[in-house]
């Protein structure tokens, strides 16, 4: 069984900190997406990495995709409230259908 | 395009009633997805269309589940006989290709009391 396991679970920061969060697995995934969701919302989709290695910037968000694509990290440089939210991540199912999230990493920023 | 809509935003229900919840999808996307989420977990995979047709569903969606694409359009997921354990946020999306980044609703919350 596929799984995504991320961590923290949870994190409370002040605003202008650094953090990094991390999804993993022990399946190998042709590519991963994170998700930021806001209480009450649908998620929304921040990026999606495809390669092994691969890392893409988003503005203070950076993304990394593991080389042997079983892992991914998104950092987060100076953080702002405006961060705060649940960060997921995904990934297709073995049968190519369908993605599988993660639980999640719920971030707080506070001013 | 306004996005993926849903109807209705929340809906509280007595336990043993039946509830119908609408998704609209963005029109050019032919993936529709139902998941299911509940506080503390991420979305969890219930059903997949593409088109009109219903390609694939979880072991999570029960007989009282049943979920329709008629047309190929908006789509409809039904519960029957609700129970306490069916409360959660009911999220749809859909997308061009499974690749491809999904586009989420709202998502409807469904409280049985």
């Amino acid at each position: 069984t596929q799984l995504l396991e991320q961590s923290p679970q949870f994190l409370s920061i002040q605003e202008g900190e650094n953090l990094t969060v991390y999804c993993n697995s022990s399946s190998v995934f042709s590519s991963l997406q994170w998700y930021r969701q806001e209480p009450g919302e649908g998620p929304v989709l921040l990026v999606t990495v495809v390669t092994g290695g691969e890392v893409k910037k988003l503005k203070r968000l950076t993304f990394q995709f593991g080389d042997a694509r079983k892992d991914s990290s998104l950092h987060i440089t100076a953080a702002q409230p405006g961060d705060t939210g649940l960060y997921l991540c995904a990934g297709p199912n073995q049968a190519g259908t369908a993605l599988i999230f993660g639980k999640g990493t719920t971030l707080s920023v506070s001013s | 395009d306004t996005g993926v809509s849903q109807d209705p935003r929340h809906k509280i229900t007595k336990r043993g009633q039946n509830v119908t919840f609408r998704c609209d999808p963005i029109s050019e996307h032919n993936r529709l997805y139902w998941y299911r989420q509940t506080l503390g977990q991420g979305p969890e995979f219930l059903t997949y269309f593409q088109n009109e047709a219903q390609l694939e569903k979880s072991r999570l969606l029960s007989d009282r589940f049943s979920a329709e694409r008629p047309k190929g359009s908006f789509s409809t997921l039904e519960i029957q006989r609700t129970e306490q354990g069916d409360s959660a946020m009911y999220l749809c999306a859909s997308s061009l290709a499974y690749r491809d980044g999904y586009t989420f609703g709202s998502g409807t919350r469904l409280t049985v009391v």
